[in-house]
């Protein structure tokens, strides 16, 4: 399955945050999405093949990285209040026409 | 502009009964469309998912129907049970490359 790590974090204003997720195997795609208490997962990009491919309404200071061993990461800089939600990601293998998304059990993030 | 909503946002009902969860979308001309169940501060698990080209899809209790035309989409559980309380979210996928976008759920409570 998908993970992801860690399960809870507390930062400040203005700190960085590296969330780390581990695919499920054999995937070759990698979303993440934002979820606000009470609302539904926002888009935040997606990687295939290791490179960004789509973003949604979010800054640059969201950025993400996708490794060989089918790992990923959300970097997100300068941390704002707002940025307190629940951060899941999403694999899927593209290509293959049926293209479930299997995600992770989220990291949630606390901006003080 | 792609807009999924979700009506009601919350539902209580008795053990036994009937569930029906509503999605509606603005565009018509979606990829697929995926019906997600989610724990208290837990990720998503799917529950089916319905291609374009398809009316419904069934597994075990549930039910979900699509119809692209008027932008819906059902989810049926029949014979209700408490196990079933969590957040229910759909989501709609307009094109090939994954993203995913979603309403802000019906919170179901089954009572004993």
């Amino acid at each position: 399955g998908v993970t992801q790590s860690p399960t809870h974090l507390i930062k400040t204003r203005g700190q960085q945050v590296t969330l780390r997720c581990s695919s499920q195997s054999g995937h070759n795609t990698v979303s993440w999405y934002q979820q606000a208490l009470g609302q539904g997962p926002q888009f935040i990009f997606q990687y295939y093949r290791k490179e960004e491919n789509g973003r949604g309404n979010f800054p640059p200071r969201f950025s993400g990285l996708q490794f060989p061993n089918d790992s990923s990461e959300l970097n997100v800089n300068a941390l704002e209040l707002d940025d307190s939600a629940l951060y899941l990601c999403a694999s899927s293998s593209r290509g293959t026409g049926v293209e479930t998304q299997y995600f992770g059990p989220g990291t949630r993030l606390l901006v003080l | 502009k792609q807009e999924v909503t979700q009506i009601p946002a919350a539902l209580s009902v008795p053990e036994g009964e009937n569930l029906v969860l509503n999605c509606s979308f603005t565009d018509s001309a979606i990829y697929n469309l995926q019906w997600f169940r989610q724990d208290p501060g837990k990720g998503l698990t799917s529950l089916l998912l319905i291609q374009s080209s398809q009316r419904e899809q069934t597994s075990g209790r549930l039910n979900a129907s699509l119809d692209k035309s008027s932008g819906r989409s059902t989810l049926y559980i029949a014979a209700s049970q408490p196990g079933d309380s969590a957040t229910y979210l759909c989501a709609v996928r307009s094109d090939s490359w994954g993203k995913l976008q979603f309403g802000a759920g019906t919170q179901v409570v089954v009572t004993p």
